[in-house]
């Protein structure tokens, strides 16, 4: 069935430094997606979304990034902080409002 | 604004226990509710979702069930407890939109950290 998942269960990054987390999608006609970070203990918190008729969206030191042609899309964060380290997940809604998560990117950021 | 509470924030039951998880919503009207399970380290399942008072909708055959008495209100519940429903349960909540689904995103609670012995 259509999905939607991660690349990578792990990133390790230098606080500072720029985080891309990846994540792909198999269904096509996917029009909404959402980033959520999930800290240790702690329920999904609602970062950034982006629909399809755009390529690119930013916020406060996070930028989304859609490739329909290839059916990826990234998180960009920028100069990562110690409170970045976090679990991200992408997520695309269904009907009802019901979403579909990937199994998630640990992020890990080192002094 | 919006808040979402769910309680308590964890909790220890023997098997066969029964169980009840609350989760109140304020600051906005016939939202869409959903209760989540995520095991440790892996992704959220979607147990229950409910668009109306008394309407819910179940995504997977468990030992769970779900009640929403009021607009605001979603319980899950279980008569006797199993090991395997041990978990981190969600709650979340979103904006109600057309029948076949809406751009928005939901909104979770933190959770409730539930054990079984």
């Amino acid at each position: 069935g259509e999905s939607v998942g991660l690349h990578l269960p792990t990133l390790s990054v230098q606080e500072g430094d720029n985080s891309i987390i990846n994540c792909a999608y198999s269904n096509s006609a996917s029009d909404y997606f959402i980033w959520y970070k999930q800290e240790s203990g702690k329920g999904p918190q609602f970062i950034i979304d982006i629909r399809s008729n755009m390529d690119k969206r930013q916020g406060q030191r996070v930028t989304v990034l859609l490739n329909k042609t290839v059916k990826h899309l990234s998180l960009q964060i920028a100069a990562t902080q110690p409170g970045d380290s976090a679990v991200y997940f992408c997520a695309e809604p269904g009907s009802w409002g019901k979403l579909q998560f990937g199994a998630g990117t640990q992020v890990v950021v080192t002094p | 604004s919006q808040t979402i509470h769910q309680w308590p924030a964890t909790l220890v039951q023997p098997v066969g226990s029964p169980l009840s998880l609350e989760c109140t919503v304020e600051g906005t009207s016939n939202p869409n509710l959903y209760w989540y399970r995520q095991a440790a380290g892996r992704g959220l399942q979607l147990l229950f979702y409910s668009v109306g008072i008394g309407q819910i909708s179940s995504e997977v055959p468990q030992n769970l069930s779900a009640s929403r008495p009021q607009d605001r209100q979603f319980i899950l519940s279980s008569k006797k407890l199993l090991l395997s429903d041990s978990g981190f349960y969600l709650c979340a909540w979103s904006v109600a939109g057309t029948s076949l689904g809406s751009n928005q995103p939901q909104h979770f609670g933190d959770g409730t950290r539930l054990s079984i012995l």
